[in-house]
């Protein structure tokens, strides 16, 4: 069973503040690493889908990179929003086992 | 508007009585996701479907079972063999097996 790891588990920050987490994954076998926000009572919705060494992909004050040589990923919010609080997935896709793995998530809190 | 029903969002039933949770979406995706939810506890696969009358086993298939006979249609049946079945349910769909998977609202089973 492949391992996907995210860290911190979970994370309290003040509005404005930026901060950052982390995917950790295996190197081998890499195909695609996925990022996905939840939000309570919502569906969880798609970040970023990356599968290139070296990926960077933004989208507005979200970001993400990707290292697959050394297995990991970190996802970026720049200046935190109350509307980023949220649980962060990530998932991992091995072209041999053909399913998305999914980490427990990093769950954020943005207080006034 | 596209996307992904599930029905109903809560259910509830009695141990040892068979159920079944619906899946439907109007994507025009291959393929299909189901996935269970618990406290503390990442997305776990359940089954998963490339195409229309075909189906695998995910990690945690034994007390579950599926169809799909139709691309749109993909339900998930909670047999009374299933030791744990009170979670939280997750249909998914996506075009190609490594890509953006794209999620229904969920069910909440709760077996009394």
């Amino acid at each position: 069973i492949l391992n996907v790891e995210q860290s911190p588990q979970s994370l309290h920050v003040q509005e404005g503040d930026s901060t950052n987490f982390t995917c950790s994954f295996p190197s081998s076998n890499f195909y695609a690493l996925h990022w996905y926000r939840w939000e309570t009572a919502k569906s969880p919705e798609a970040l970023f889908v990356m599968t290139l060494n070296g990926d960077e992909k933004k989208k507005g004050r979200i970001s993400a990179t990707l290292n697959t040589k050394e297995g990991y990923s970190y996802l970026y919010i720049k200046g935190s929003q109350p509307e980023d609080s949220a649980t962060y997935l990530c998932a991992f896709y091995t072209g041999t086992a053909s399913k998305l793995t999914f980490g427990t998530g990093t769950r954020l809190q943005v207080t006034l | 508007d596209g996307g992904i029903t599930q029905s109903p969002k809560y259910l509830f039933r009695k141990e040892g009585q068979n159920v079944t949770l619906s899946c439907e979406q109007n994507l025009n995706h291959d393929a299909m996701y189901w996935y269970r939810q618990d406290p503390g506890q990442g997305l776990r696969l359940i089954y998963y479907s490339q195409i229309v009358n075909d189906f695998q086993k995910g990690d945690i298939a034994e007390g579950y079972s599926v169809s799909r006979e139709k691309k749109e249609s993909f339900p998930l049946t909670v047999t009374s063999a299933q030791k744990n079945p009170t979670a939280f349910y997750l249909c998914a769909s996506s075009i190609l097996d490594w890509d953006t998977q794209y999620f229904g609202p969920g069910t909440r089973l709760t077996v009394l």
